[in-house]
Order: C-alpha cells, then sequence, then structure tokens
C-alpha cells in the first residue's frame, strides 16, 4: 500500500533563507506526487504535482519539487522564502482504488514557520 | 468558474446526534472525495463517488455515509457522533476519478462533538 512520510514536523527559517521540506512515498507502482498547502483555518491547495515527464517541476509562487524515483522522495524546496509562505505543508501520493480511480494518501503535514 | 464549497464552515454537535455536511464539486467535476483530517494530522480518506456510486472507501465505519447526485454534488452522513469525530472534513472534486489530474479541496466544515 502507498504511504508517505514526511521527515520534518516543524520547520522555522528566516526570511529570504532557502528552506527544503522532505518527503518520501513507498509505492510499487507508478505514481502521482503532489504538494499541497494548508493556511491557517482553510482548505488544502494544490501547489504543484508530478504526473510524468520532467522530474523537476515548479509552481507560480516561487516553490520547485524534484522526483527522485531511485530515492523514492518528493522534496519540495524555495530559494527565498517569504513571511507569507507560513503555512502546513502536505505531500501526498495516489493510490489506487477500482476501476482506475484514485485517491490520495497523506504525509503528516510539515509547519513552515517563517522568522523576520 | 467556481470551486469547491462546503457547508455549514462549522458545527457543534453533541455525541450521539446525526449531522450531515454538503458539498457542491467544482465546474466540470465529476468525482467527489470526503476527507478527515484531525487535528494536527494530514487527512485521511472517507470515501470517493463517481456517476453517484461509491468507488472506494477508507478504514471509516458504517456510520460514515454519503451520497452523490446527478449534479455531482454530494453529502456526508455521520450517525452516531463519537468525541473522536470532531475533526476537519474536507471535500474534493476531480475530473476522470482523479487519474493524475489532482484534487480540487473546498475550505472544509469543522465539526466539533461534544
Amino acid at each position: 500500500a502507498q504511504s508517505v512520510t514526511q521527515l520534518d514536523s516543524q520547520v522555522p527559517v528566516f526570511e529570504e533563507a532557502p528552506v527544503e521540506l522532505r518527503c518520501n512515498y513507498s509505492s510499487s507502482v507508478s505514481v502521482y506526487l503532489f504538494w499541497y498547502v494548508q493556511y491557517p483555518n482553510q482548505g488544502l491547495q494544490l501547489l504543484l504535482k508530478y504526473l510524468s515527464g520532467s522530474t523537476l517541476v515548479e509552481s507560480i509562487n516561487g516553490f520547485e519539487a524534484e522526483f527522485n524515483k531511485s530515492q523514492t522522495s518528493f522534496h519540495l524546496r524555495k530559494p527565498s522564502v517569504h513571511i507569507s509562505d507560513t503555512a502546513e505543508y502536505f505531500c501526498a501520493v495516489s493510490a489506487a482504488l477500482i476501476q482506475g480511480a484514485q485517491k490520495l494518501v497523506f504525509g503528516q503535514g510539515t509547519r513552515l514557520t517563517i522568522n523576520p | 468558474e467556481t470551486g469547491v464549497t462546503q457547508s455549514p464552515t462549522h458545527l457543534i454537535k453533541t455525541r450521539g446526534q446525526q449531522v450531515t455536511l454538503r458539498c457542491s464539486s467544482q465546474s466540470g467535476h465529476n468525482t467527489v472525495s470526503w476527507y478527515q483530517q484531525a487535528l494536527g494530522q494530514g487527512p485521511q480518506f472517507i470515501f470517493q463517488y463517481y456517476r453517484e456510486e461509491e468507488n472506494g472507501r477508507g478504514n471509516f465505519p458504517p456510520r460514515f455515509s454519503g451520497l452523490q447526485f446527478p449534479n455531482y454534488s454530494s453529502e456526508l452522513n455521520v450517525n452516531a457522533l463519537e468525541l473522536d469525530d470532531s475533526a476537519l472534513y474536507l471535500c474534493a472534486s476531480t475530473p476522470f476519478q482523479g487519474r493524475g489530474y489532482g484534487y480540487t479541496f473546498g475550505s472544509g466544515t469543522r465539526l466539533t462533538v461534544v
């Protein structure tokens, strides 16, 4: 069965510093991988996704993630963070249901705190 | 294009009661999933509906049930509420049963059971 491990429950960084949020997955089949962001008291917003093709995927707000099949990882990075990036970040992997349908399996989340 | 909308936003219920949560899917999305997010945890898959049929279920007891309507909107019903049911309930929609398209999530319903 598919599973996701987010290696850090909390990551504090200073504004304008680089950050990496780590995610490892377990799957015996081809996967789709996602990063979602959750701001306080809100739902989840899709940040970026890997479906196929280039292993480096980017979001519109400067985040990027690299799919590494050999290390079964999908780490999220940003070269310079802003106060507004303070949020909870969830890594997710797709898992099969019946008839080709998919569901998402989430990690426990990483709380990113940006300090001025 | 409207996103996923959920109602109500907050709800307080007493242990043993029943609750119904509602979700309108994003335009063009025919598949709806429900997730439970306990405080400090990642979302857990409850079940998914496609063309009004349940096509997948997570590790939740039968007192969690759902419906999908012809307009693709959905309801989550929970009977005999327990204190541990207190959580944020998220609805998500996707086209084509989620085959790699990603899911659009609503803002959730915060359920508190007292």
